[in-house]
Formats: C-alpha cells, sequence, structure tokens
C-alpha cells in the first residue's frame, strides 16, 4: 500500500510558466514532507521542505504547499527553467521516526 | 569526506552471484541509510543505521539481502545469489541524526543482473 503517491510520471512546462507537481498521501501522523530532485546518474537532492505545522514554505522559484485535510502536497516553481527538468520526489516522515517514505516521481520536462 | 561516496558506480553481475555494494557517508554522519530505486519505481527503503546497529531492517526484500556498517562509518549492502528482479540503482545516504532536514544521498550503485 502506497503510502505517498505522485499520480503523475510526468511533466511538460513551457519556460517561463509555472510548473505544479502534486503528491498525495494516506498516513496523517506524517509530520515532516520533503521534495528532492534527480538528475540522471546522480542520486537525489533535497530541494525544499514543510512541516506539518505550516501550510507553506517558499525559497526562491519553489514554493511547497500543504493541505493537510486533502492529505496534499504541491510543489510550485515559478518561473521554469530548462535547467530545472529532472524528476521530482515527495518524501514523508512519522513523527518520531528516521525514514522517509517516497513517491514513485514525476518527471518534469521544462521547455525552452 | 565532502559527500556521500558509493562504489562501483555500475555493476553488472550474472545471475546467482554475490555482489557487495559499497557507502561511504559524509563524515560524522551517524545515520545511513539504503534505498533502492527500481525501473518506473520510487525510492524503496531498505536498511537504516544508527551507529554500527540497525535499528530498522524492515525493507530488506529477502534473506539474500544483508548489510553491515563498520565504525560507525562505512557500510556494505551484500546481495547473495543475485536474480534478475534484485537490479536496480542502489542509494546510500546519510545524516546527522533524525533529520527534518532529509538525507544527502551518493550517486547509487546501478546493478544490473543478467
Amino acid at each position: 500500500d502506497q503510502q505517498v503517491k505522485q499520480n503523475s510520471p510526468s511533466l511538460s512546462v513551457q519556460e517561463g510558466r509555472i510548473s505544479i507537481l502534486n503528491c498525495d498521501y494516506t498516513n496523517s501522523m506524517f509530520d515532516y514532507f520533503l521534495w528532492y530532485k534527480k538528475y540522471p546518474a546522480e542520486g537525489p537532492t533535497f530541494l525544499i521542505s514543510i512541516s506539518s505545522i505550516k501550510d507553506k514554505n517558499e525559497d526562491g522559484r519553489f514554493t511547497v504547499f500543504l493541505n493537510k485535510s486533502a492529505k496534499h502536497l504541491s510543489l510550485h516553481i515559478v518561473p521554469s527553467q530548462p535547467g530545472d527538468s529532472a524528476v521530482y520526489f515527495c518524501a514523508a516522515k512519522e513523527k518520531g521516526t528516521y525514514k522517509y517514505i517516497f513517491g514513485t516521481g514525476t518527471r518534469l520536462k521544462v521547455l525552452a | 569526506g565532502a559527500g556521500v561516496s558509493q562504489s562501483p558506480s555500475n555493476k553488472v553481475t550474472e545471475k546467482g552471484k554475490d555482489v557487495e555494494l559499497r557507502c561511504d557517508p559524509i563524515s560524522g554522519h551517524t545515520a545511513l541509510y539504503w534505498y533502492r530505486q527500481s525501473l518506473g519505481q520510487g525510492l524503496e527503503f531498505l536498511i537504516y543505521f544508527q551507529g554500527n546497529s540497525a535499528p530498522d531492517k524492515s525493507g530488506l526484500p529477502s534473506d539474500r539481502f544483508s548489510a553491515e556498517r563498520t565504525g560507525g562509518s562505512v557500510s556494505t549492502l551484500t546481495i547473495q545469489r543475485t536474480q534478475q528482479e534484485d537490479s536496480a540503482v542502489y542509494l546510500c545516504a546519510s545524516s546527522s541524526g533524525v533529520s527534518n532536514y532529509g538525507y544527502t544521498f551518493g550517486s547509487g550503485t546501478r546493478l544490473t543482473v543478467v
């Protein structure tokens, strides 16, 4: 049973427009959520995080939104750049635990 | 070291052979994690080390898989009698404890079982 789901395997966006990547989860005990970015042949790199006590966290072009009632997380990238083309994973962990559970990833392609 | 180092970066092995994958975490990081990514799948948790002990081995898929960590540093993931379904990218990560900022991942070892 997948506790963290990314239902869109891929997304294409024009350069300069907004990219919205979505993530749904089932476990109400998750207290921390992360987004990772992965380029081919490299390990995932941390992008942005959000605590369950917040509903928004912003870092430059990246904003993560958390809707706890809907158990939904989204990552907004604006403006999108060709260098943002990568696979994006969302991940979540339960309070007091160490283990992050990852979604299956969404491949973002930003078209120049 | 400056980052998490994994070796080899690529490994092709024959079905039935044993393989060892190595992870050298960031110096001082007490927590070490192994994940794997099979084709079209997310990152699947395998095992977690805190120091040299492994409080959670729940993700190891079978008893053919084992891992150890020595000196609170380097870890080795061993797969015995490899099968084709073991083909995946094996990723190691480390952190300085229970982390709300996730882990630092290595570049992974791509294992292909033929």
